[in-house]
């Protein structure tokens, strides 16, 4: 039971344009929403996370927006640039007994010079 | 102050061996987190700890798989036994504290590979 979902497995965008990485969830109880970028041979590092009383979360390039009527959340990378070409992770946190944080399958973004 | 420290990061076993895997958290991190990779799915967590406590271990296999994260030292995960659907790679995390927010930081993984 896949409880995140990130249903684009790719993604390519040219240099300058805007990156758009989609999440979809299922579980109504999950408190915060986390996004981690993912290199070769490196482990996820985190980027930017938006709780669930909010719906959007701004840091410089990258803007995370939060729709909890469809359960769905997005990262927006404006202006994408070629370092931005990472697997990126969308992760959940939800109380049972502890915190618990549940990843998606993640979205290859290739962001092209 | 240094990340979170894996070894190895290669490791190469064949079926019915075992694997022993390491963590060291950041320092001042006291909460630790084991995660599995397989090819093509995203990260599984495994198991939570901290130190000589295992708080939640509802992700792991229950059989063949066993964490600690003694008072002094690396956290281990262990693997016995090992089949060739161990093969994956293997992430461990730490954060200095729980909570929904809770950011972790992970290390760069320890790729098992059973022949």
């Amino acid at each position: 039971d896949q409880q995140v979902k990130q249903n684009s497995p790719s993604l390519s965008v040219q240099e300058g344009r805007i990156s758009i990485l989609n999440c979809d969830y299922t579980n109504s109880m999950f408190d915060y929403f986390l996004w981690y970028k993912k290199y070769p041979a490196e482990g996820p590092t985190f980027l930017i996370s938006i709780s669930s009383i909010k719906d959007k979360n701004e840091d410089g390039r990258f803007t995370v927006f939060l729709n909890k009527s469809a359960k769905h959340l997005s990262l927006h990378i404006v202006p994408s640039q070629p370092g931005d070409s990472a697997v990126y992770f969308c992760a959940a946190s939800v109380r049972v007994g502890t915190y618990k944080y549940i990843f998606g399958t993640g979205t290859r973004l290739k962001v092209l010079a | 102050n240094a990340g979170v420290m894996q070894n190895p990061r290669h490791l190469v076993r064949r079926r019915g061996q075992e694997a022993r895997l390491r963590c060291s958290p950041m320092k001042g991190h006291s909460h630790v987190y084991w995660y599995r990779q397989l090819p093509e799915e995203g990260l599984k967590f495994m198991v939570y700890l901290q130190k000589e406590n295992i708080i939640d271990e509802s992700g792991m296999p229950k059989e063949r798989f066993s964490a600690e994260f003694p008072k002094e030292g690396p956290s281990i995960l262990r693997i016995q036994q090992v089949v060739r659907g161990d093969s994956a790679a293997y992430f461990c995390a730490s954060s200095p504290q729980t909570g929904p927010s809770g950011e972790q930081y992970f290390g760069p993984g320890t790729r098992l590979t059973v022949t």
